[in-house]
């Protein structure tokens, strides 16, 4: 069963401060596997997409990282903001073939950045 | 539109009664998914249309649930019956195509079954 495990569960971190967050998957073979960002009450937003061919991807103060050997990704916050704070889903695409939008969603990790 | 627009935000209704959930994607979107998300877990596939391709149910719960999308466009999300257990956050994402599978949420319908 294709699955995503991310850790933590929940972070705190004081506002400037970094903070790494990680995400194991089994699906395989897989496309590609996205960081999306959920603000409370909103619906998630991509922040990155990473193939298997990638190692590592940024966009402003977000670098995420992959090892497809490990199957592991990582997503490193720098200089974290108050508005920072949201949940960090992990997102896996299975390769091309039938069935392939149907994602598999990590369940999420709780970032709070407090002054 | 601008976004994937939802309605209602929010929904209380008592066990039993049917709800319909509306879902606007984005204009040229001609992929649309439907997930829920409950509290502590990840987001839950529930439906897929792409085009005019008979859509994907293989992830609706059960045959309380049923989903519709008109001239491509907007979709509903119809739950009969509706039970305790199907209190959730429902939320519409669409995308350009399923080769283009960068998914646009809205900001979801809040469930309450009372």
């Amino acid at each position: 069963k294709n699955q995503v495990e991310q850790s933590p569960q929940s972070l705190i971190i004081l506002e400037g401060k970094n903070c790494t967050l990680q995400c194991n998957y089994t699906v395989s073979p897989f496309s590609n596997l996205r960081w999306y960002k959920q603000d409370t009450g909103r619906g998630p937003v991509s922040l990155t997409i990473m193939t298997f061919s990638e190692n590592t991807k940024s966009n402003g103060r977000y670098t995420a990282t992959l090892d497809a050997d490990t199957k592991q990704s990582s997503l490193h916050i720098t200089a974290s903001q108050l508005s920072d704070s949201a949940s960090y889903i992990c997102v896996v695409r299975p390769n091309s073939g039938a069935g392939s939008y149907q994602l598999t969603f990590g369940k999420g990790t709780k970032l709070s950045v407090i002054p | 539109g601008a976004g994937v627009s939802q309605s209602p935000s929010n929904k209380v209704t008592e066990k039993g009664k049917d709800v319909e959930l509306r879902c606007d994607p984005i204009s040229g979107h001609t992929a649309l998914y439907w997930y829920r998300q409950s509290l502590g877990q990840g987001l839950e596939f529930l439906i897929y249309f792409q085009g005019n391709s008979a859509p994907d149910k293989s992830g609706l719960p059960s045959d309380r649930f049923s989903a519709e999308r008109t001239g491509g466009s907007v979709s509903t999300l119809t739950i009969q019956r509706t039970q305790q257990e199907d209190s959730a956050v429902y939320l519409c994402a669409s995308s350009l195509s399923l080769a283009n599978e960068k998914l646009f949420f809205g900001s979801g319908t809040q469930l309450s079954v009372l």
